[in-house]
C-alpha cells in the first residue's frame, strides 16, 4: 500500500527559511508532488520530482531521495502569503490513484 | 479563462436529500477526478475516469455515483445524503502521459448536510 506522513503544523518567521518534510512508502514509485492550498482554496501545483536531488523553482524548492523514501520542500524568503497548507503527493503506477499526505499548515508571523 | 469548474459551489441541504454537482474541464484533458476533502483536511480520491471510462472507486458508497457524459464533464450524484458526507467535494484533471501528471484542481463544492 501507499503511507505517507508529513508534520501537521509548522510556523516560521517572515523572511526565513523553513523546510517541510514529508516521508512516504509506496509499493512502485511515480513521482511525488507538492500542492500548497490556501484556506478555502483548491490545491495548486508546486513542484514534481521523480529523480534524486533538488529541483529549484524560484524561492520553492524541492528535494527528493527514492532510496530513503524522503522529500522536503524549502521556502526561501517566506512571506506572509506562504501561511497555507502543503500536501506531499504520490500518485500510483498508471497515475489514475494519488495519495495525497495529510498537510503540513504553515503559518507565517511578522 | 476558468479550467476546472465546479457547480455549485456551496450546498446546504437535508438528510435523505439527492443532490448532484457538476464539474468541467477546458483544458483538453483525458483523465478526471472526484476527490473529498474532509474536517480535518485529509484529501482523498473518491474516483478516477479515463475517457469517460471509470478506472478507480476507491470503496464509496454506491449512494455516490459519478457519470461522464464526455471527456470534459464529470458529474457526481449523491443519493440519501448523510450528515457525513458533509466536506468539501474538489473535481481535478490531468493528462496522464506516463510521468508528471499533474492535477489541476476545480474551486471546491462546499456540502453541509443538516
Amino acid at each position: 500500500g501507499q503511507n505517507i506522513d508529513q508534520p501537521t503544523e509548522m510556523t516560521a518567521t517572515e523572511g526565513a527559511i523553513v523546510q517541510i518534510n514529508c516521508t512516504y512508502q509506496t509499493s512502485g514509485f511515480n513521482g511525488l508532488f507538492w500542492y500548497q492550498q490556501h484556506a478555502g482554496e483548491a490545491p495548486t501545483f508546486l513542484s514534481y520530482n521523480v529523480l534524486d536531488g533538488l529541483e529549484e523553482k524560484g524561492r520553492f524548492s524541492s528535494f527528493l531521495s527514492r532510496s530513503k523514501g524522503y522529500s522536503y520542500l524549502l521556502l526561501k524568503e517566506l512571506q506572509m502569503k506562504d501561511s497555507a497548507s502543503y500536501l506531499c503527493a504520490v500518485p500510483n503506477t498508471g497515475g489514475f490513484k494519488t495519495i495525497f499526505g495529510a498537510g503540513t499548515r504553515l503559518f507565517v508571523k511578522a | 479563462d476558468t479550467a476546472v469548474s465546479q457547480t455549485p459551489k456551496y450546498l446546504v441541504t437535508q438528510m435523505g436529500n439527492d443532490k448532484s454537482i457538476k464539474c468541467e474541464q477546458n483544458l483538453g484533458h483525458d483523465t478526471m477526478y472526484w476527490y473529498k476533502q474532509d474536517s480535518k483536511k485529509f484529501l482523498k480520491i473518491m474516483f478516477s475516469y479515463n475517457n469517460k471510462e471509470l478506472i478507480i472507486n476507491e470503496t464509496v458508497p454506491n449512494r455516490f455515483s459519478p457519470k461522464s457524459p464526455d471527456k470534459a464533464h464529470l458529474n457526481l450524484h449523491i443519493n440519501s445524503l448523510e450528515l457525513g458526507d458533509s466536506a468539501v467535494y474538489f473535481c481535478a484533471s490531468s493528462q496522464l502521459s506516463g510521468g508528471q501528471e499533474t492535477q489541476y484542481f476545480g474551486p471546491g463544492t462546499r456540502l453541509l448536510v443538516l
